[in-house]
């Protein structure tokens, strides 16, 4: 199974300001998954991220709260802009393999 | 819709007890994924069932997917401290997208 690196693996951020996630793969990918678990939530997904073009996003997600950079087949980021304290969660990104996801260790947010 | 509907919410056991969640939808399934989430971690990739009235065993854990493939379930023997977290189920939707239903927390009175 793909090895995921996510960092940071946890934060804490002022209300107003932006944090960029990373997650690196050890091969390349297709497709990149964003995912948000709220506290004692469930998995959301926020967009699908594909190499060359843009990210797909879920309802209720935009791509100017949640820029996604994908620059090549093993790498990708999210961006959550002008936090507030709502957007505190768990961030996960995943990649699927014959349709198993498999998850980075995710990034904890704490927006104050 | 597509989204599945995970029961119990929570479950308390005794150690050495047995555990079951379940997992049911409304229409029928192409699959059923099952993953665990330990306190503080990441989702973690189980099983994958595919076939009607398909049934699974990881040591002693045993996964079964319905007959009508609208249903599954995941059943703990014997449960450990170990196999504290939270248990979701989900399936790949129309669109291919997974879908997660809403996760049953497994605590282990020790």
């Amino acid at each position: 199974s793909a090895v995921i690196s996510q960092k940071p693996s946890r934060d804490i951020c002022q209300r107003g300001t932006s944090l960029t996630i990373q997650c690196q793969v050890d091969s390349q990918v297709t497709m990149m998954f964003w995912y948000r678990q709220q506290p004692g939530q469930s998995l959301t997904l926020i967009a699908t991220a594909n190499q060359g073009s843009e990210a797909t996003y879920e309802s209720g997600f935009v791509i100017d709260k949640f820029p996604i950079s994908r620059p090549n087949l093993t790498f990708s980021t999210l961006t959550v802009s002008n936090m507030s304290p709502e957007d505190s969660s768990i961030y996960l990104c995943s990649v699927e393999e014959e349709t198993v996801q498999y998850f980075g260790a995710g990034t904890r947010l704490s927006v104050l | 819709g597509q989204q599945v509907m995970q029961i119990p919410q929570y479950q308390h056991v005794q150690e050495g007890e047995d555990f079951t969640t379940y997992c049911n939808s409304s229409t029928t399934l192409s699959n059923i994924q099952w993953y665990k989430q330990r306190p503080g971690g990441h989702p973690v990739f189980l099983i994958q069932l595919v076939k009607s009235g398909e049934v699974k065993k990881q040591k002693r854990l045993t996964f079964q997917f319905g007959e009508a493939k609208k249903n599954s379930s995941l059943h703990i023997t014997a449960t450990q401290t170990t196999d504290v977290g939270t248990y979701f189920c989900s399936h790949s939707g129309n669109t291919g997208k997974l879908i997660f239903g809403q996760g049953t927390t497994l605590q282990v009175k020790p």
